[in-house]
């Protein structure tokens, strides 16, 4: 079965740097894109970043855009998710999810999800 | 940014209801339309796709309807399990995909 086993959260200065990782397993992990969607504590759904299954192409939400890198490596099944100059409002859980495809610029669906990493930023 | 408006924002109901939750986009998204489950401390799972299409594994009670701007996802009869909050979510113009605040459903 599909699974996605997030890591790499933890507490951080402003400013900061965070590498997470996503470990994936159950399907052809290099057929698929995948995305972080993160979720503040006590609110709603925020779609962050997109990567396509090649790697060739690399979406952003604005809210990120400059200070994230999302990336892959096919070999080792694992996803990605460097966070730079980290600010207060992106403490939020981090969880990468699994494109729907068949797209392989991405469907914007999210058919599996893994259980989360939290990031939490303050000084 | 297509924005999703989701009602009512809590719906306390008993099991064996029926519930119908709405979400409203402020222009059409065709059918590019999802719901999602998600169960407090877990993951959210995927429901629906595109309006009306179960994911995989997705029991029958749970239905998706709707296209253009109105939306409505309903469970035919409530299962203690049911409860929890539902998100929509938008890929017509993705990315963004965005999500709707939510509904949360709870036992009367």
């Amino acid at each position: 079965q599909v699974q996605l086993v997030e890591s790499g959260g933890g507490v951080v200065q402003p400013g900061g740097s965070l590498r997470l990782s996503c470990a994936a397993s159950g399907f052809t992990f290099s057929s698929y894109g995948m995305h972080w969607v993160r979720q503040a504590p006590g609110k709603g759904l925020e779609w962050v970043a997109f990567i396509r299954y090649d790697g060739s192409n690399k979406y952003y939400a604005d809210s990120v855009k400059g200070r994230f890198t999302i990336s892959r490596d096919n070999s080792k099944n694992t996803l990605y998710l460097q966070m730079n100059s980290l600010r207060a409002e992106d403490t939020a859980v981090y969880y990468c999810a699994k494109d729907q495809g068949p797209s392989p610029y991405g469907s914007g669906q999210f058919d599996y999800w893994g259980q989360g990493t939290l990031v939490t930023v303050s000084s | 940014e297509i924005v999703l408006t989701q009602s009512p924002a809590t719906l306390s109901l008993s099991p064996g209801e029926r519930a119908t939750l709405s979400c409203r986009a402020s222009q059409s998204v065709s059918s590019y339309l999802a719901w999602y489950q998600q169960k407090p401390g877990q993951a959210p799972r995927l429901l629906i796709y595109d309006a009306s299409n179960r994911a995989t594994g997705i029991p029958a009670r749970f239905s998706g309807s709707g296209s253009g701007t109105d939306f409505t996802l309903t469970i035919s009869s409530l299962e203690p399990e049911d409860f929890a909050v539902y998100y929509c979510q938008q890929r017509s113009n993705w990315p963004p995909g965005t999500f709707g605040q939510g509904t949360k459903l709870e036992i009367k």
